[in-house]
């Protein structure tokens, strides 16, 4: 079982451009979680999601920011005309639907806005 | 609103000494705890949670609901233990929200 893989691990846009965040879960698991990591601060939680649903999506800034699940593929993260603020590292984390507490990271990508 | 405190961003301590790391939470259910940690150039792992009661790599967590807390304790700290060490919370039965702490960075010296 590979993890949870996400691409790409560095982004570099330039502000006003769009950014997608890929999120591929464990194998197995149909749970996937959004955070975001701002320098110096925790995991702040921004989505939760399952297959074609969003369940919790409470930690969304209100406009800009999207995500999917889709029945196929990876998990989607979009940030659109992105702002220097943005720049952040962005975790996804995926669960066993019968443990949902317990979630298991991906490396992050790391999305730098010039 | 549930809410975790780590209060030390960075904690020093020489190989051999004891380690504490602090966590405080609020929450006004029955929360679920958990300690997270971040080993340099790794991905987040979960080291323990509170319901399993287990030893980790020598690593303890006892959840007092008097004190709100779940600290993280060694006995004898070792080189490979430097890392970054995340608390997280949820609640329980079904979907919860895990909210974590800021972290801590334990150094481990020599």
């Amino acid at each position: 079982n590979a993890g949870v893989m996400q691409n790409p691990r560095h982004l570099v846009r330039r502000r006003g451009q769009e950014a997608r965040l890929r999120c591929s879960p464990m194998k197995g698991h149909s749970h996937v979680y959004w955070y975001r990591q701002l320098p110096e601060e925790g995991l702040k939680f921004m989505v939760y999601l399952q297959k074609e649903n969003i369940i919790d999506e409470s930690g969304m800034p209100k406009e800009r920011f999207s995500a999917e699940f889709p029945k196929e593929g990876p998990s989607i993260l979009r940030i659109q005309q992105v702002v220097r603020g943005d720049s952040a590292a962005y975790f996804c984390a995926s669960s066993p639907s019968d443990s949902v507490n317990e979630q298991f990271f991906g490396p992050g990508t790391r999305l730098t806005v010039l | 609103a549930q809410r975790v405190t780590q209060p030390e961003k960075l904690l020093s301590v020489f190989k051999g000494a004891p380690v504490e790391l602090k966590c405080n939470y609020s929450y006004s259910g029955s929360p679920e705890l958990f300690w997270y940690v971040q080993y340099s150039r790794q991905r987040l792992q979960l080291l323990l949670r509170h319901i399993s009661r287990e030893s980790i790599k020598g690593f303890t967590a006892d959840l007092n609901k008097g004190e709100t807390s779940f600290h993280l304790k060694k006995p004898f700290a070792q080189e490979e233990d430097s890392a970054m060490y995340y608390c997280a919370l949820s609640g329980t039965g079904g979907y919860q929200k895990v909210t974590f702490g800021t972290g801590t960075k334990l150094q481990v010296i020599p």
